[in-house]
């Protein structure tokens, strides 16, 4: 069964530190992972999507790295603002003919002045 | 070029009422995708549709909920004779023609449904 999973569930931190957000999945074959951002009260957006060749990639403050092999990915959030408080979604899609992505449940962010 | 629309924002229904919620994908997606998500709770598929078609509606209950995605106007998702657990954000992504897999699913604001 396809799943994603992710750490922490949430997480509080203060305004210009940085922060890990983890993704562990079960998906296979793998295709793609996406990192969303979910304000509240809104629709989520794509930060960065990551295929297998794929280890590192950047979106201005958020850098996603992906290990393939253990099935792990990270979304790492430098000098965190006030503005990056928001769930952050960890979205896989397999290569094998479903059209659906599995999501993961979020990490909730809090970011403190 | 406008996102996705989903109209109404907030609704309110009483049980047993039906409760329409609207879905107009972004220009040039023909593919839209309904979500549904509780209070602390992650997107749970419902259902897969492209034009006047059904794709897939594997997450969709088998009663009282019903989708489509008419040849012309905006996909509808339609839940009949609501009860209180129905009550969450609903939320319509829309994506073009599939391009190796690595489509992007551009998510609408989402409707907030609450049942009394």
């Amino acid at each position: 069964k396809n799943q994603v999973e992710q750490s922490p569930q949430s997480l509080i931190i203060l305004e210009g530190k940085n922060c890990t957000l983890q993704c562990n999945y079960t998906v296979s074959p793998f295709s793609n992972l996406r990192w969303y951002k979910q304000d509240t009260g809104r629709g989520p957006v794509s930060l960065t999507i990551m295929t297998f060749s794929e280890n590192t990639k950047s979106n201005g403050r958020y850098t996603a790295t992906l290990d393939a092999d253990t099935k792990q990915s990270s979304l790492h959030i430098t000098a965190s603002q006030l503005s990056d408080s928001a769930s952050y979604i960890c979205v896989v899609r397999s290569s094998g003919g479903s059209y659906i992505p599995t999501f993961g449940r979020g990490t909730s962010l809090i970011v403190h002045p | 070029n406008a996102g996705v629309m989903q109209n109404p924002r907030h609704l309110v229904r009483r049980r047993g009422q039906e409760a329409r919620l609207r879905c107009s994908p972004m220009k040039g997606h023909s593919h839209v995708y309904w979500y549904r998500q509780l209070p602390e709770e992650g997107l749970k598929f419902m259902v897969y549709l492209q034009k006047e078609n059904i794709i897939d509606e594997s997450g969709m209950p088998k009663e009282r909920f019903s989708a489509e995605f008419p040849k012309e106007g905006p996909s509808i998702l339609r839940i009949q004779q609501v009860v209180r657990g129905d009550s969450a954000a609903y939320f319509c992504a829309s994506s073009p023609l599939l391009a190796g897999g690595r489509d992007e699913q551009f998510f609408g604001p989402g409707t907030r449904l609450t049942v009394l």
